[in-house]
């Protein structure tokens, strides 16, 4: 099993411009969720989705947008990348509550630095 | 809000010992804990899980004990080794709030040979 892997792994971009950073997670999970963390800061939610076709905002929603179009896959948009958003992105996933352990699962990371 | 603190932030040991990471947290209406280990560059690495009805979960040299009335958890480490170094973070799930997790800051954990 892959379990949840996160496209690009690196990436850097100029102020004003605009990216996808994708994760796609093949265990048929419906809980989905995008991290930052930064020295100092810790793990801070950005966006998180509970099922296909939903998204709701985390704790640092601004300058972010998401979409979950199919179950298996959890878009998170930068339209105008400010420097602010330098850090590196985790995608992670998890059965419904109540299924199996509720186990947190989470791919390996982007690093993105926006200069 | 549930607020997750660790203690200590950084923890340096000699090969060999054995020792306790903490986690403490201010909400007991908890789904469960997970323990992680995340080493410099890396993702996190889930290492226990501890359901809210359970006492305690053993993995190898690890053991992770829960105590919801008193919002703490700890991880056990024995027989240190350097390969241990690397930073450990506890995650508490909540039954609210769509089931997110709230994450402690980590443990920096530095053996030496």
């Amino acid at each position: 099993n892959a379990g949840v892997t996160q496209t690009p792994k690196f990436r850097v971009l100029k102020t004003g411009q605009s990216m996808t950073l994708l994760c796609a997670q093949d265990m048929n999970h419906e809980y989905m969720y995008w991290y930052r963390q930064d020295p100092g800061m810790g793990l801070r939610l950005i966006h998180y989705s509970v099922g296909e076709g939903t998204t709701a905002k985390g704790e640092v929603p601004d300058g972010y947008n998401v979409s979950r179009l199919k179950k298996q896959n959890f878009l998170l948009g930068l339209e105008s990348a400010a420097p602010s958003q330098t850090s590196v992105y985790f995608c992670a996933s998890s059965p419904l509550a109540g299924e199996n352990t509720g186990e947190l699962f989470f791919g390996e990371g982007s690093r993105l630095t926006v200069l | 809000k549930q607020e997750v603190t660790q203690i200590p932030a950084a923890l340096s040991v000699p090969e060999g010992e054995n020792l306790v990471l903490n986690c403490s947290f201010t909400d007991s209406a908890i789904y469960n804990l997970q323990w992680f280990r995340q080493d410099p560059g890396k993702g996190l690495t889930s290492l226990l899980l501890i359901q809210s009805s359970q006492r305690e979960q053993t993995s190898g040299r690890l053991n992770a004990s829960l105590d919801k009335s008193s919002g703490r958890s700890t991880l056990y480490i024995a027989a240190s080794q350097p390969g241990d170094s690397a930073t450990y973070l506890c995650a508490v799930r909540s039954w609210a709030n769509a089931g997110k997790s709230t994450f402690g800051d980590g443990t920096t954990l530095t053996v030496k040979p």
